[in-house]
């Protein structure tokens, strides 16, 4: 069965520190799609970067970076520098061979100044 | 292009009520779907939508009904209201499975007394 785990409910890091967000995923299927969103205090679900199964290489945006590897079935999130602007909640999540989205339980990211 | 648009953005509804949560795209997408968000549970799929015309349960259907006659148009039905049922309601669109983001709309806060 899919499933999604992000075992970190809440982190708490102050301003300019790197956090690592940890998303662990499940499914049989050879052919799926990873995805992170963002929930800020404002409460809109923001798309962040998706990955497809097939595809291993990292990804770096600005002071954000993935780390994808299957061996591990992990996709975990990087913020380098962090920023009080970073306080969200993030969300991993998990589509293989239909359309629906899996969705971890979040991880809550409170960026102290 | 407005994305999705969601309404209302707050409802408050007496046990046994019924109502309509409103959502519309204007990005030509196929899919549709209909989450509610709880503390601590994530989003939990209500319904979705692959087309106009088709629609299918997710994985909490109970007490709410959907339909699709466009493509635009996504309103979910809550039938008889139940405080169960308070909660944060997105809608979302796709265009298609695979690798295609789920667009959010801003939401709709649902308070049943």
């Amino acid at each position: 069965a899919q499933k999604v785990t992000q075992a970190q409910t809440e982190i708490s890091v102050v301003e300019k520190e790197d956090v690592t967000l940890d998303c662990v995923y499940e499914t049989r299927d050879t052919t799926y799609y990873l995805f992170w969103y963002k929930q800020p205090p404002s409460g809109e679900l923001v798309f962040l970067i998706r990955r497809n199964s097939f595809d291993e290489q990292n990804e770096i945006s600005g002071r954000y970076s993935w780390n994808f590897q299957k061996s591990t079935s992990s996709f975990n999130f990087t913020i380098t520098a962090s920023q009080v602007v970073d306080s969200a909640v993030y969300f991993c999540a998990l589509r293989d061979s239909n359309y629906q989205l899996i969705w971890g339980a979040g991880t809550k990211l409170i960026i102290k100044p | 292009n407005a994305g999705v648009t969601q309404t209302p953005k707050f409802q408050v509804l007496k046990t046994g009520q019924s109502m309509t949560l409103q959502c519309a795209q204007d990005m030509n997408h196929e899919y549709m779907s209909w989450y509610r968000q709880d503390p601590g549970m994530g989003l939990r799929l209500i319904h979705y939508s692959v087309g106009a015309g088709i629609t299918d349960q997710g994985e909490v259907p109970n007490g709410y009904n959907v339909s699709r006659s466009t493509t635009e148009d996504f309103p979910l039905r809550l039938l008889s209201a139940a405080p169960s049922q308070t909660s944060v309601y997105f809608c979302a669109s796709s265009y298609g499975g695979g690798n295609s983001p789920l667009h959010f709309g801003n939401g709709t806060r649902l308070t049943v007394t």
